[in-house]
């Protein structure tokens, strides 16, 4: 099972920053939190991972708590593009799987 | 930039029949995974391969499923007798590095092959 907790659905207007929260509460120190995202039935998207500090890119940032217990995604400008279902994932140390949950649905509206 | 490619995008076939679905993954990784997708359902971990030997599996990976890298480029998936509840959106993906570490494996999935069983 997914060992991550997430909203089914959020909306956010275009041009906004788009949160997406994630709950890892059973996290262990060694693993990432990782997140994907799936636009339509197209295959998952990487977007970002981190371990313990914040992390950016291009795309997306990852803000995890001190505690590391829950993070957050930012989209700091969502566009029309960015609707799709975002998944935030705890990957298993020492294995290659990756477990998705159900993932947040997220609809960006203009 | 670097793409996997995956090939049929869509294949419906009789039950009972056998299937292989092929992956070409971006050239310079070395680790190599297929993953499912029933319609409306989570996508699953099925199985990984590195060094031409699978290196972890689910058990949804039984054995009707086999996988092969027959050469320096295509991966695939093989089915060995379809049934019905085969029918989903097969991803393949690869990566270049493993587990955890500084770089920790990101996964470049292809587009997905859709598999209809009658």
């Amino acid at each position: 099972d997914a060992k991550t907790t997430q909203p089914p659905s959020m909306d956010c207007a275009e041009g906004r920053a788009a949160n997406l929260p994630c709950n890892h509460s059973t996290i262990s120190g060694n693993e990432y939190v990782y997140w994907y995202r799936q636009i339509h039935s197209q295959g998952p998207q990487y977007i970002i991972h981190g371990l313990k500090n914040n992390e950016t890119n291009e795309m997306a940032s990852l803000i995890i708590t001190e505690d590391r217990k829950s993070s957050t995604l930012i989209l700091p400008h969502a566009t029309l593009r960015d609707t799709a279902v975002y998944y935030c994932i705890v990957r298993l140390g020492g294995t290659d799987k990756l477990i998705f949950g159900t993932g947040t649905r997220l609809q960006v509206f203009p | 930039e670097p793409e996997v490619t995956q090939t049929p995008s869509h294949q419906v076939t009789q039950m009972g029949q056998e299937v292989i679905l092929r992956c070409v993954p971006i050239s310079n990784h070395l680790y190599f995974y297929w993953y499912r997708q029933i319609l409306g359902q989570k996508v699953e971990f099925l199985v990984s391969f590195y060094n031409n030997e699978i290196s972890e599996k689910s058990e949804i990976f039984d054995d009707q499923f086999s996988v092969e890298r027959p050469d320096g480029s295509n991966f695939t998936l093989k089915i060995r007798s379809t049934k019905l509840e085969d029918s989903a959106m097969y991803f393949c993906a690869s990566s270049e590095v493993f587990r955890l570490g500084p770089n920790t494996g990101e996964l470049f999935f292809g587009e997905g092959s859709r598999l209809t069983v009658l």
